[in-house]
């Protein structure tokens, strides 16, 4: 069974709107982290947020932020006013202790903003 | 603070030679990872290092090796280089405390490898 499935290969927003990346887990664990990574076309894979099984808040960092349903097992990643510099792609991952802290990553999802 | 160097950025080799790529850590970050990325099979845990020792290992073939160098500098190196062995790989720094929630992974430009 996939740990991580992002079910979107892609998506076309445009310029200003606000964007839902989805990823759901599957983990047995209690405590695991989750994260977002970006990676642009150029290939570096940037990071962008964290968000802990025990975090009580959502995560935020800026225009990004995690929406965090546990009980779903969903980590969905919501970019507010979103720019074309946004464009590429989004890979999510997770951490848990039966994976030896080894992050496990999505297939991720191509997002493109349109002018 | 400077952020994780690769290099090269890009390699042509062909099949049956072997390659060494570097990869220089965050200041002060003792764990560098290794990842190979290819459209068809995504991103790949190659193997961890952590203080000049293999701390984890994915699940690739002995022609993948690497080392981690008492600086935390890293090479990885692939023998016997196969037409499969294309793809770009990412090598990733974090402060090594193994710790679930706060070990944060940050990555290099990577290396993109293109074997004919």
């Amino acid at each position: 069974a996939q740990k991580i499935t992002q079910t979107q290969p892609g998506m076309f927003v445009q310029e200003k709107e606000a964007v839902t990346l989805d990823c759901t887990y599957d983990t047995s664990d209690q405590s695991y982290g989750l994260f977002w990574y970006k990676q642009p076309s150029s290939g570096e894979m940037i990071f962008l947020i964290y968000q802990g099984s025990y975090d009580e808040q959502n995560a935020t960092e800026g225009r990004y932020s995690l929406n965090f349903q546990k009980a779903r097992k969903s980590a969905n990643l919501v970019i507010s006013a979103s720019q074309l510099g946004d464009s590429a792609m989004y890979f999510c991952a997770m951490r848990e202790i039966d994976s030896n802290y080894q992050l496990i990553w999505g297939a991720g999802t191509k997002l493109i903003i349109k002018p | 603070k400077a952020g994780v160097t690769q290099t090269p950025r890009y390699l042509i080799k062909t099949r049956g030679q072997q390659v060494t790529l570097s990869c220089s850590p965050i200041s002060g970050h003792r764990s560098v990872s290794w990842y190979q990325q290819t459209p068809g099979q995504g991103l790949q845990f190659l193997f961890e290092y952590f203080s000049e020792t293999q701390r984890n290992k994915g699940n690739f073939p002995g022609r993948f090796s690497g080392r981690q160098f008492s600086n935390s500098r890293s090479e990885m190196n692939v023998s016997t280089l196969e037409l499969g062995d294309s793809a770009l790989y990412l090598c990733a720094s974090s402060d090594g405390s193994g710790t679930l929630h706060t070990d944060t992974q940050y990555f290099g430009p990577g290396t993109r490898l293109t074997v004919l």
